[in-house]
């Protein structure tokens, strides 16, 4: 089993509609998860960080945690076209000294 | 102007040439790590540091050297002896007091070796 999972989409999603993108961890003790976002040939950029059990909003994104499922997904509301992305699952692992990332869900919102 | 730099962006070598990435950092930041990520994948981590003159292996460290001899610094060589070198290489780095533990990314450097 991949410490972290993500579906590889491709995720396909209408404009001005939400887009729900999943992941799941295999390590309990995990404390700290992240979402990036890639957009191609760039870098990843991060737009979210969650660290306990709930709802984490931030404009049009929120984050949800379960840690007793062991899942971190993300909704982005009002989708754009500016959207269309990769977006990478993060967790740390060892004290948090790193971090695994999933190998990331292809978005696309379509005009 | 703060933020991490990677040089070059583009980078083309030959086989059998050992090849030096350049990562730099002015955010102060004590922890740097570097990442090859190919296409379709995530990212892989290849080697870390959390201080300086010290670094520890990740999980795909073969075929690959590092140094750290100063806090804004931390280089990746890409040896000969990797035998898939081909990729995109992402340098990070993170506050060793940020409570938060995220990283932050570089713009990154594709190497082309052919």
């Amino acid at each position: 089993q991949k410490e972290v999972e993500q579906n590889s989409g491709p995720l396909s999603v209408p404009e001005g509609a939400i887009a729900s993108l999943n992941c799941t961890y295999s390590d309990r003790v995990s404390q700290s998860f992240f979402w990036y976002r890639q957009y191609s040939g760039k870098s990843p950029e991060l737009i979210m960080s969650i660290y306990s059990n709930g709802d984490k909003e931030d404009g049009r994104f929120t984050a949800q945690l379960n840690k007793a499922s062991q899942y971190v997904s993300l909704l982005i509301r009002d989708s754009q076209p500016s959207d269309s992305a990769t977006y990478l699952c993060a967790v740390t692992i060892q004290g948090a000294q790193k971090l695994v990332f999933g190998q990331g869900t292809r978005l696309t919102i379509n005009p | 102007d703060g933020g991490i730099t990677q040089s070059p962006k583009y980078l083309f070598r030959k086989e059998g040439q050992n090849v030096t990435l350049s990562c730099e950092q002015n955010l102060n930041h004590d922890a740097m790590y570097w990442y090859r990520q190919d296409p379709g994948q995530g990212l892989r981590l290849i080697y870390y540091s959390q201080i300086v003159n010290d670094f520890q292996k990740g999980d795909i460290a073969e075929g690959y050297s590092v140094s750290r001899e100063k806090k804004e610094s931390f280089p990746l060589t890409v040896t000969s002896a990797q035998k898939n070198p081909t990729a995109f290489y992402l340098c990070a780095t993170r506050s060793r007091f940020s409570i938060s533990y995220e990283q932050y990314f570089g713009p990154g450097t594709r190497l082309t070796v052919t």
